[in-house]
């Protein structure tokens, strides 16, 4: 089975702080994306990757970066956390050339305080 | 650009019962995917059901159906003999195919709740 990981489930951090969250998949996946979940709001893509070191922005990047340096290895950073940027993250990947579905991990709920 | 949306904010249904959960979306592409997701409360999101466009034929998947309109850009999920482990969000998904982009745009999400 595929296994898309995010690091941590619930991370409290504070205005300002540095943030990275993490995503790793074990499905050799080119294609990994970012979204924020916000109630009443859906999913919104903040950024994906199409293959490792290359990356493009979703609906919502500002104040977002994320780093794909290797293929298993997708990580979302807040720059300077603020506490709009309070939401559920949810990683997931796909196979590039003949995947369909997106799978995905079991999400973060960030904190900013 | 594409958009999918779910009217529904919430639904119930009895245990044992039928439930359509609707989902509408806006497209000029002619080959695209059509997801139902489901998130529990564990959170991980699960693929319910997909569908590709150029496939006539609705999908099914045990319990779980689809209602694929493409004129009418209607793309409904049917739940028969609810389960109380049905209860959960669920969300409607459209990907470009082969040739488009590689995001998915996903609806606002219904919650279902099943009443014993």
């Amino acid at each position: 089975d595929v296994k898309v990981t995010q690091s941590s489930r619930y991370l409290v951090k504070r205005t300002g702080e540095k943030v990275f969250l993490e995503c790793v998949q074990d499905m050799d996946h080119e294609n990994m994306f970012w979204y924020r979940q916000d109630p009443g709001l859906g999913l919104r893509l903040i950024y994906f990757s199409y293959d490792v070191k290359m990356k493009e922005k979703g609906d919502i990047p500002e104040g977002y970066s994320v780093s794909r340096e290797k293929k298993e290895r997708f990580s979302l950073i807040l720059e300077s956390a603020s506490t709009n940027q309070t939401s559920m993250y949810l990683c997931a990947s796909r196979h590039g050339d003949w995947g369909t579905e997106a799978f995905f991990g079991q999400g973060t709920r960030l904190t900013v305080v | 650009a594409q958009t999918v949306t779910q009217s529904q904010p919430e639904m119930s249904v009895q245990e044992a019962e039928t439930v359509t959960l609707s989902c509408t979306y806006d497209t000029s592409e002619s080959d695209y995917y059509l997801f139902w997701y489901k998130q529990p409360p564990s959170r991980q999101m699960i693929l319910v059901i997909r569908q590709e466009a150029y496939k006539q034929q609705n999908a099914t998947e045990n319990r779980f159906s689809v209602n694929f309109q493409k004129a009418a850009k209607s793309f409904s999920l049917k739940i028969s003999d609810s389960q109380l482990g049905d209860a959960a969000m669920y969300f409607c998904a459209y990907r470009s195919g082969p040739s488009g982009t590689y995001k998915y745009i996903f609806g606002t999400g219904t919650r279902l709740k099943v009443l014993a």
